[in-house]
């Protein structure tokens, strides 16, 4: 079974604090995926990764910057968080661009 | 631009009914759609994947049809239990890297 973890279920952080949000698969996808989910707006790409330090922007990068130095690991970064980037964050991976499977996600509060 | 829609938003049945759950897209140029099921606060578990040259697809209890050119896909739960309320999503894969995803439906089974 693929497996697609998360570092945090649960993380509050403070405005303007850097935050680092690791995903980590172990079936040697090449592509994987950061989403942000939100009431009423779905599931929103925010990054998608489709090799090692490669990235093509999603529809909401404003405000994140995404690593992937090894395969299985692809970290999302909020350089300086803000109050509206509280939200739950969702990380996925496929096998060319194929079934997406979801990690458990991290509910991020910023206070 | 590709849009998805999940009609009823949200459906109660008593426990044992058969039900069906609608996707609708707006462009037929997909690759595939995918059915996935998520727990409150919890991360997507993929249900079925249809490829845009099948028909349907079944696991178990699921069955999951595809009709590209109206731009519909069902889902099928038979004999539908309590341990089957979660929010379904539909997702669809267009020519590029960008699923889009439908914002779901609340199902809740009556015991």
């Amino acid at each position: 079974d693929v497996k697609v973890t998360q570092s945090s279920r649960y993380l509050v952080k403070r405005t303007g604090e850097k935050v680092f949000l690791e995903c980590v698969q172990d079936m040697d996808h090449e592509n994987m995926f950061w989403y942000r989910q939100d009431p009423g707006l779905g599931l929103r790409l925010i990054y998608f990764s489709y090799d090692v330090k490669m990235k093509e922007k999603g529809d909401i990068p404003e405000g994140y910057s995404v690593s992937r130095e090894k395969k299985e690991r692809f970290s999302l970064i909020l350089e300086s968080a803000s109050t509206n980037q509280t939200s739950m964050y969702l990380c996925a991976s496929s096998l060319s661009l194929e079934e997406q499977f979801f990690g458990p996600g991290t509910r991020l509060t910023v206070l | 631009k590709q849009e998805v829609t999940q009609i009823p938003a949200a459906l109660s049945v008593p426990e044992g009914e058969n039900l069906v759950l609608n996707c609708s897209f707006t462009d037929s140029a997909i690759y595939n759609l995918q059915w996935f099921r998520q727990d409150p606060g919890k991360g997507l578990t993929s249900l079925l994947l249809i490829q845009s040259s099948q028909r349907e697809q079944t696991s178990g209890r699921l069955n999951a049809s595809l009709d590209k050119s109206s731009g519909r896909s069902t889902l099928y739960i038979a004999a539908s239990q309590p341990g089957d309320s979660a929010t379904y999503l539909c997702a669809v894969r267009p020519e590029t890297y960008k699923y889009i995803f439908g914002t779901g439906t609340r199902l809740k089974v009556l015991a």
